[in-house]
């Protein structure tokens, strides 16, 4: 268990639909990260956040939109949902931004857009 | 082309077997690697972690990192049947710009020892 949790595990939504994700890192790490996995373009970087700020930016969609509040958790937000969307959303995090850290994974959520 | 490129396999192997797996890279300012290992339906798990070029071992497992070849391995010594799992590279630049704190990862590799 890396002590990062995701919620939910699971969900089965629509296309067109808004879905939100939602991460809490391990305890004491203030940098979270977001992936997607999917089978054809593998594990990529969408977003970073910092203590509240964002601080990384990778191939994130402009319907896709992340915060993480000052409780330090962090939730991603998915709107007009796509077939191509589907795929396994994973959380990270880290003490810090420092570029040796270790990145932590949660266990994801497996989204499905019918 | 992508930034990181590792033979998706699968690979199978007889228990005991010396296993290499590899990946190549494009980006010169990758400094820092790492393996991590993912069991299905698992998130990703830290393996190995090493900077710069050079060797890092941790009991069964050795990592490479040949940064004038631009290519890195991960071998695991008397591989076990737990040891099946899809194995996947990152790597990640130095602090600055954008692409500060993100990892950019191989496809992975699909691993099956069989006793």
């Amino acid at each position: 268990d890396s002590g990062v949790t995701q919620t939910p595990k699971h969900l089965i939504t629509a296309t067109g639909q808004r879905v939100t994700l939602r991460c809490s890192p391990r305890s004491g790490d203030l940098s979270v990260y977001w992936y997607q996995q999917s089978l054809d373009q593998g594990l990529q970087f969408l977003i970073q956040y910092y203590n509240g700020e964002e601080r990384a930016k990778g191939n994130i969609l402009e319907r896709f939109s992340a915060q993480q509040f000052p409780d330090l958790h962090s939730e991603l937000n998915l709107s007009s949902l796509e077939l191509g969307d589907s795929a396994l959303y994973f959380c990270a995090s880290s003490a810090g931004t420092a570029r040796q850290e270790t990145q932590y994974f949660g266990p994801g959520t497996r989204l499905l857009v019918l | 082309q992508k930034e990181v490129e590792q033979d998706p396999g699968p690979l199978s192997v007889p228990e005991g077997a010396i296993v290499s797996l590899n990946c190549t890279y494009s980006n010169s300012a990758f400094q820092y690697f790492m393996w991590y290992r993912q069991y299905s339906r698992k998130g990703p798990e830290l393996l190995m972690y090493t900077y710069s070029s050079g060797n890092k071992e941790d009991g069964r497992f050795t990592a490479q990192v040949d940064k004038s070849s631009k290519y890195i391995s991960l071998f695991i010594r008397d591989s076990q049947p737990s040891d099946s799992a899809t194995y996947l590279c990152a790597m990640s630049a130095n602090a600055g710009g954008t692409s500060y704190g993100k990892l950019t990862f191989g496809q992975g590799t699909i691993l099956t020892v069989h006793p």
